[in-house]
C-alpha cells in the first residue's frame, strides 16, 4: 500500500509563492499527480512527475525526488483564485492511484 | 462539454437501503474509478475497472460492490446502506494503458446522507 503525507492547510498573500509538500512511502512507484479541487468541484489534474526534476507549467512547477519519497508543488503569483485544495497522488506498479488528505490553500488579499 | 456524469448531485437513503450510484463518461475511456472522499482522509478507491465486465477491489471495497456491463457505464452499489457510508463518491475514468500521464477525468460528485 501508499502513504501519502501533506500538509492540511495554508495560507499565503496573493503575489507570493507557497510551495506544498508531499511524502509517500510506496511498495512500488510508477508516478506521482498533482491535482487542484476548488470546493465542491472534482478535482482537475495539475501535473505528473516520473523521474526526478522539476516540472514547470506555467505558474506552477511540480519537482519530485524518488530517493527521498518526496515531492512538492510550487504555486507562483498567487492569485484569488488559487484558493482550493492540492491533493498529491501516487501510483503504484499495480496501476493503483492512491490519493493523501490534500492541502487546503487560502489565499488573502 | 460534459465528459463523466454521476446520476445523483444529492442522495439521502436509510440504513438498510439499497443503493445505486450511476456513473456515464462519453470518452471511450477504458478505465473507470469510484473514490469516497472524506474530510481528513482524502479520496479512498473503493474499486476500478480495466474493461467491461472487469471489476478489481481498491483500499475500501467492505460494504459496496460495482457493475460494468457497458464501457460507458460504472454502477456503485451499496447493498445494504450504513450511516458509516455517508460520504461524498466520486466517479472518474482514464483512457487506455495505464502508463505515463494517464490523467483522471473526474465526474462532479454524489453526496450519500445515510440516515
Amino acid at each position: 500500500g501508499q502513504n501519502i503525507d501533506q500538509p492540511t492547510e495554508m495560507t499565503a498573500t496573493e503575489g507570493a509563492i507557497v510551495q506544498i509538500n508531499c511524502t509517500y512511502q510506496t511498495s512500488g512507484f510508477n508516478g506521482l499527480f498533482w491535482y487542484q479541487q476548488h470546493a465542491g468541484e472534482a478535482p482537475t489534474f495539475l501535473s505528473y512527475n516520473v523521474l526526478d526534476g522539476l516540472e514547470e507549467k506555467g505558474r506552477f512547477s511540480s519537482f519530485l525526488s524518488r530517493s527521498k519519497g518526496y515531492s512538492y508543488l510550487l504555486l507562483k503569483e498567487l492569485q484569488m483564485k488559487d484558493s482550493a485544495s492540492y491533493l498529491c497522488a501516487v501510483r503504484d506498479t499495480n496501476y493503483k492511484l492512491s490519493f493523501g488528505a490534500g492541502t487546503t490553500v487560502t489565499v488573502r488579499a | 462539454d460534459v465528459k463523466v456524469t454521476q446520476s445523483s448531485r444529492y442522495l439521502v437513503k436509510r440504513t438498510g437501503e439499497k443503493v445505486f450510484l450511476e456513473c456515464v463518461q462519453d470518452m471511450d475511456h477504458e478505465n473507470m474509478f469510484w473514490y469516497r472522499q472524506d474530510p481528513g482522509l482524502g479520496l479512498r478507491l473503493i474499486y476500478f475497472s480495466y474493461d467491461v465486465k472487469m471489476k478489481e477491489k481498491g483500499d475500501i471495497p467492505e460494504g459496496y460492490s460495482v457493475s460494468r456491463e457497458k464501457k460507458e457505464r460504472f454502477s456503485l452499489i451499496l447493498e445494504s446502506a450504513s450511516t458509516n457510508q455517508t460520504s461524498m463518491y466520486l466517479c472518474a475514468s482514464s483512457p487506455g494503458q495505464i502508463s505515463g500521464a494517464n490523467v483522471l477525468t473526474f465526474g462532479a460528485g454524489s453526496r450519500l446522507t445515510v440516515l
